[in-house]
């Protein structure tokens, strides 16, 4: 299976809160875990990837936490801003054997000024 | 360095024509990959070429084809249109082919096609 969940579907958070994202993917062969942010209008830029060798990544206010026996991943922003507000892809590759990037969903956040 | 650029943006057809979409990568980028993007079904990988050839494909009727040119530049082609088909339909571009890993995509802003 090559699927990946992304829940939620949209989130509303206060300006200075943490939103949270998660995904979930069945492949075990997927080694590298991006995320995307897209604003209205543009196409999805890339925010922060991960590899599977390790369980956290941050960068600035984004944070990715991976686990691997879980089959889970998930995006924090900490102190969100509403400049956030946007629409978040997860991601998961293949590196071996047919490949192609297979993106969740899509969680549409609000940040409340 | 000038993003991935695709032409057009926008674009009314009406159920049974055909489309071409163009996509431009970044300079030195030699893959290129399509994907429709609709609000229920969000990115849905379509097919990435790569040196002219197609490496691989998404599950797409075969109304959907592409091709790559010498310079890198893909066109996608939609025929016999539905109103299904009605999406933004987003191409990628990436400096080494699809299957390496870790390699990143840039996309470009997408165009918007309404079937009617």
């Amino acid at each position: 299976q090559q699927q990946v969940k992304q829940s939620p579907q949209s989130l509303i958070v206060q300006k200075g809160g943490i939103s949270i994202i998660n995904c979930a993917y069945e492949n075990t062969a997927f080694d590298y875990f991006p995320w995307y942010q897209q604003f209205p209008g543009k196409g999805p830029a890339l925010l922060i990837a991960i590899r599977p060798d390790v369980s956290e990544k941050k960068e600035g206010r984004f944070t990715i936490s991976f686990n691997k026996s879980a089959k889970q991943f998930s995006l924090h922003i900490m102190d969100s801003q509403p400049g956030d507000s946007a629409t978040y892809f997860c991601a998961a590759t293949l590196s071996s054997g047919t490949y192609k990037y297979i993106f969740g969903t899509g969680t549409r956040l609000k940040v409340l000024a | 360095k000038a993003g991935v650029t695709q032409t057009p943006r926008y674009l009314i057809k009406t159920r049974g024509q055909q489309v071409t979409l163009s996509c431009s990568p970044i300079s030195g980028h030699r893959s290129v990959s399509w994907y429709q993007q609709t609000p229920g079904q969000g990115l849905q990988f379509l097919f990435e070429y790569f040196s002219e050839t197609q490496r691989n494909k998404g599950n797409f009727p075969g109304r959907f084809s592409g091709r790559q040119f010498s310079n890198s530049r893909s066109e996608m082609n939609v025929s016999t249109l539905e109103l299904g088909d009605s999406a933004l339909y987003l191409c990628a571009s990436s400096l080494k082919g699809a299957h390496l890993s870790y390699n990143e995509q840039f996309f470009g802003p997408g165009t918007r096609l309404t079937v009617l």
